[in-house]
């Protein structure tokens, strides 16, 4: 079993629409999650940290089910510029390597 | 502005030749990695470093070779044992273990 899974999707949606993705994390003791955006050919970019049960931004929801040991990522109102891949990300507790990446969940919004 | 500096952007190496990707920033943080990002694949730790003149291999290390000097800097050596190297070299940093990493924008590399 993978650390961090993600689905690979890809997800196509028209704008406007809400989209949610689910990340399952294998560590129970993981502490801190976050989820990166990619867009194609360049680095990840941290859209927001998850430390409790949960963060809002904006249009962007997470939420982190301990006893189930899964994230959610929710986008509400679509725009064209959300399409890119996002990473789910967990901290690996009793590992020098600090974080662990899942390969990520490909997001198109189609006009 | 602070942040990390990857280069070159591109980077091509000739058969049994060793190259050598940049990696700097100046976060002032302890902790520095490097992964490798095959088209339309997560990303691969290769090395990483937790504090200066130590480092430890990661899940792909064979064919590369890292060194951590400065604190500042984490430079990373594709060599000649490394006989796929062409891909996206992502480095990055993280201030402690619960803070996310930062990256720098990468170095695309490709064999002539």
């Amino acid at each position: 079993r993978k650390e961090v899974e993600q689905d690979p999707g890809p997800f196509n949606v028209p704008e406007g629409a809400t989209v949610a993705f689910n990340c399952t994390y294998s560590n129970s003791a993981s502490q801190s999650f976050f989820w990166y955006r990619q867009d194609c050919r360049k680095e990840p970019k941290l859209l927001m940290s998850v430390y409790s049960s949960g963060n809002e931004d904006g249009r962007f929801t997470a939420q982190l089910n301990r006893a189930s040991q899964y994230i959610s990522l929710l986008i509400r109102d679509s725009k064209l510029s959300d399409s890119a891949t996002y990473l789910c990300v967990a901290d690996t507790p009793g590992s020098a390597r600090q974080l662990t990446f899942g390969s990520g969940t490909q997001l198109t919004v189609l006009p | 502005d602070g942040g990390i500096t990857q280069s070159p952007k591109y980077l091509f190496r000739k058969e049994g030749q060793n190259v050598t990707l940049s990696c700097e920033q100046n976060l002032n943080h302890d902790a520095m990695y490097w992964y490798r990002q095959d088209p339309g694949q997560g990303l691969r730790l290769i090395y990483y470093s937790q504090i200066v003149n130590d480092f430890q291999k990661g899940d792909i290390a064979e064919g590369y070779s890292v060194s951590r000097e400065k604190k500042e800097s984490f430079p990373l050596t594709v060599t000649s044992a490394q006989k796929n190297p062409t891909a996206f070299y992502l480095c990055a940093s993280q201030d402690s273990k619960i803070q996310p990493q930062h990256f720098g924008d990468g170095t695309r590399l490709s064999i002539l």
